[in-house]
């Protein structure tokens, strides 16, 4: 089975532009998470999507939101990016109570 | 909202010894415990996770506690080896993890040759 999928791997953006970053979850999984890593906060959690419902929510800034398609592919849009935008996203999904398979995210660089 | 604090951040040690590596929450509604495994430039791996209806759990070298009274929890790497060195994160969620997990800042492991 191929694992989660995210593209692209890196963006180089510049302040107030916004963002779109593409996951797809592994095969079968309906629910899909996305978390914001960098070094000084860690894994930090955006939002959670399933069945394309928003079913949970992390404490970000309505400039970050996302979507899920009907196949369960995601999508996380951040507007008017900031510096302290620059991160590590990673998307996960999961199947019921089964753990978290993240994939290997996508470097934002806001310069 | 949940709050995670994960120690200590940096743990050396030699090869062939054991690691621990703790961390404490506060929601004790919480119910799931997964430990992550990050190699640098590599994606978060999952290597072990409890629940809170279980005290204790192993896989091979790894080990997982669990004291819900105290609302602490550790990881127990045994027999340490170099392909252990990495960075570890501890999570912390309800309704199995559902709910999206809380995590500590993470623990560089660094085993010595």
């Amino acid at each position: 089975k191929a694992g989660v999928t995210q593209t692209p791997r890196y963006l180089i953006k510049t302040r107030g532009q916004q963002v779109t970053l593409s996951c797809s979850p592994i095969s079968g999984h309906r629910s899909v998470s996305w978390y914001q890593q960098t070094p000084g906060q860690g894994l930090q959690f955006l939002f959670e999507y399933f069945s394309e419902t928003q079913r949970n929510k992390g404490n970000f800034p309505g400039r970050f939101s996302g979507r899920q398609f009907s196949n369960s592919r995601s999508e996380m849009n951040v507007s008017t990016l900031e510096l302290g935008d620059s991160a590590l996203y990673l998307c996960a999904s999961r199947a019921p109570n089964s753990p978290l398979h993240f994939g290997n995210g996508t470097r934002l660089t806001v310069t | 909202g949940e709050n995670v604090e994960q120690h200590p951040s940096t743990l050396s040690v030699q090869e062939g010894d054991s690691a621990v590596i703790k961390c404490t929450y506060s929601d004790s509604a919480s119910n799931y415990f997964p430990w992550y495994k990050q190699e640098l430039g590599k994606r978060p791996q999952l290597i072990i996770d409890i629940r809170s209806n279980v005290g204790e759990k192993k896989d091979q070298r790894i080990a997982v506690t669990l004291n819900k009274t105290a609302k602490h929890f550790s990881l127990h790497i045994t027999e340490t080896q170099p392909e252990d060195s990495a960075v570890y994160f501890c999570g912390v969620g309800s309704r199995g993890g559902a709910d999206g997990l809380t995590f500590g800042k993470g623990t560089h492991l660094i085993i010595q040759p």
